[in-house]
């Protein structure tokens, strides 16, 4: 089993439309989560960090699940410059060190 | 405001040529990566470091080799490049408290040929 599994879609929505990501990790000693960005051949950038309460930057929701092991991120009104490979991401957990765990992203396309 | 810096941006190299990957961070970051990524396989971890002077292996280790004599600085090096090695190289650094993510360079784009 992987350690951060994500569906890897693609998910094909049309502009406007609300769409939701859902990833799985099994070390359960992690503790920080995050969401990266990856556009096509470029870095992966921070979209937002993930927080037990959940959290909301403008039109992305971020949820924790630690009972179940689960992260969700949750996209409203869909934009075209929304496209990209979204990476859920996972720290080791347990040690001192920064370690992340990346799943294999989730391909999402916006068309107009 | 630079970050993380990676230099070359592109290389291609024939089978059994050696090079170096220089990376560069201004953010006094402890911690230090590096990353390969291919089609279908996501990021995966070579080499990392938590402090001048100080690296580790990570998931996919062999073939490369790697140091860190500034903390600023983390350099990954091919001895005897080989066809497998294709691949997009990321950089990334972090600080040491482990809630805060990572920030990566922009790539490095290599091929052996």
């Amino acid at each position: 089993r992987k350690e951060v599994e994500q569906d890897p879609g693609p998910f094909n929505v049309p502009e406007g439309a609300t769409v939701a990501f859902n990833c799985t990790y099994s070390n359960s000693a992690s503790q920080s989560f995050f969401w990266y960005r990856q556009d096509c051949r470029k870095e992966p950038k921070l979209l937002m960090s993930v927080y037990s309460s959940g959290n909301e930057d403008g039109r992305f929701t971020a949820q924790l699940n630690r009972a179940s092991q689960y992260i969700s991120l949750l996209i409203r009104d869909s934009k075209l410059s929304d496209s990209a490979t979204y990476l859920c991401v996972a720290n080791a957990g347990g040690t001192s060190y920064g370690k992340l765990t990346f799943g294999q992203g989730t391909i999402l396309t916006v068309h107009p | 405001n630079a970050g993380v810096t990676q230099t070359p941006k592109f290389r291609v190299l024939k089978t059994g040529q050696s090079m170096t990957l220089l990376c560069a961070q201004d953010m006094n970051h402890e911690y230090m990566y590096w990353y390969r990524q291919d089609p279908g396989m996501g990021l995966r971890l070579i080499h990392y470091s938590v402090g001048e002077g100080t690296t580790a292996k990570g998931e996919v280790p062999d073939g490369y080799n790697v140091s860190r004599l500034k903390k600023q600085n983390f350099l990954l090096g091919l001895e005897s490049a080989a066809p497998s090695q294709t691949s997009v190289y990321f950089c990334a650094s972090s600080p040491r408290d482990s809630r805060y993510p990572q920030h990566f360079g922009d790539g490095t784009r290599l091929s052996i040929l």
